[in-house]
């Protein structure tokens, strides 16, 4: 099956400062998304992101589809930003569709 | 609005009982219909999904079952819990080939 990449696995980072979040997978996709879970385990629709670039407030993605990868940027970090994020790509089984997630990229934004 | 609900929130279960997790959606008809577990560690791997009532595709081979009684109920089962079966359970729903909406999630401690 398709493999899900992400990068780092964990990340820590002081109020106020960007990163870059990457997810790598290893076949053609038919659609990539981007999510996030909070502390309590709620996951979060951030991205729905096949191709191109899509901006949400401080929250930025690309995905370059031919190479194979996607970025999550976020800008100017806050605590409220701590939690896991997904990166995850669907393909179309026999009669449904499927979404095969990355291991995360666990981020503790401290003040 | 669509909203999807997963109960229980938590469960505790000894080795070799029953399990019944339910989920159903709000606000929609005929939507696709997943069950995901989150095992410690983070990674998301789909269980079970449905395109339809009476519908399953198993994704992985376990001692879990699913069901779909009705249009928008959708039940994790297992007839003997194991140790090993212990995670965080997430249902969601999606449109054909739409982005899923997660539900809060059932954390299932098996002792």
């Amino acid at each position: 099956g398709i493999q899900v990449e992400q990068s780092p696995p964990d990340l820590i980072l002081q109020e106020g400062a960007n990163s870059t979040l990457r997810c790598n997978f290893s076949d053609s996709v038919n659609n990539l998304q981007w999510f996030h879970q909070n502390p309590w385990g709620q996951l979060i629709n951030l991205f729905y992101i096949p191709s191109g670039t899509k901006q949400n407030g401080r929250l930025s993605a690309t995905t370059v589809a031919t190479e194979r990868y996607s970025l999550l940027y976020i800008s100017s970090s806050q605590t409220t930003d701590s939690g896991v994020y997904f990166c995850a790509v669907n393909t179309y089984s026999n009669s449904g569709y499927a979404l095969n997630f990355g291991k995360g990229t666990s981020l503790l934004v401290t003040p | 609005s669509q909203t999807i609900h997963q109960w229980p929130a938590t469960l505790v279960q000894p080795v070799g009982s029953p399990l019944s997790l339910e989920c159903t959606v709000e606000g929609t008809s005929n939507p696709n219909l997943y069950w995901y577990r989150q095992a410690a560690g983070r990674g998301l791997q789909l269980l079970f999904y449905s395109v339809g009532i009476g519908q399953i595709s198993s994704e992985v081979p376990q001692n879990l079952s699913a069901s779909r009684p009705q249009d928008r109920q959708f039940i994790l089962s297992s007839k003997k819990l194991l140790l090993s079966d212990s995670g965080f359970y997430l249902c969601a729903w999606s449109h054909a080939g739409g982005s899923p909406f997660f539900g809060p999630g059932t954390r299932l401690t098996v002792l």
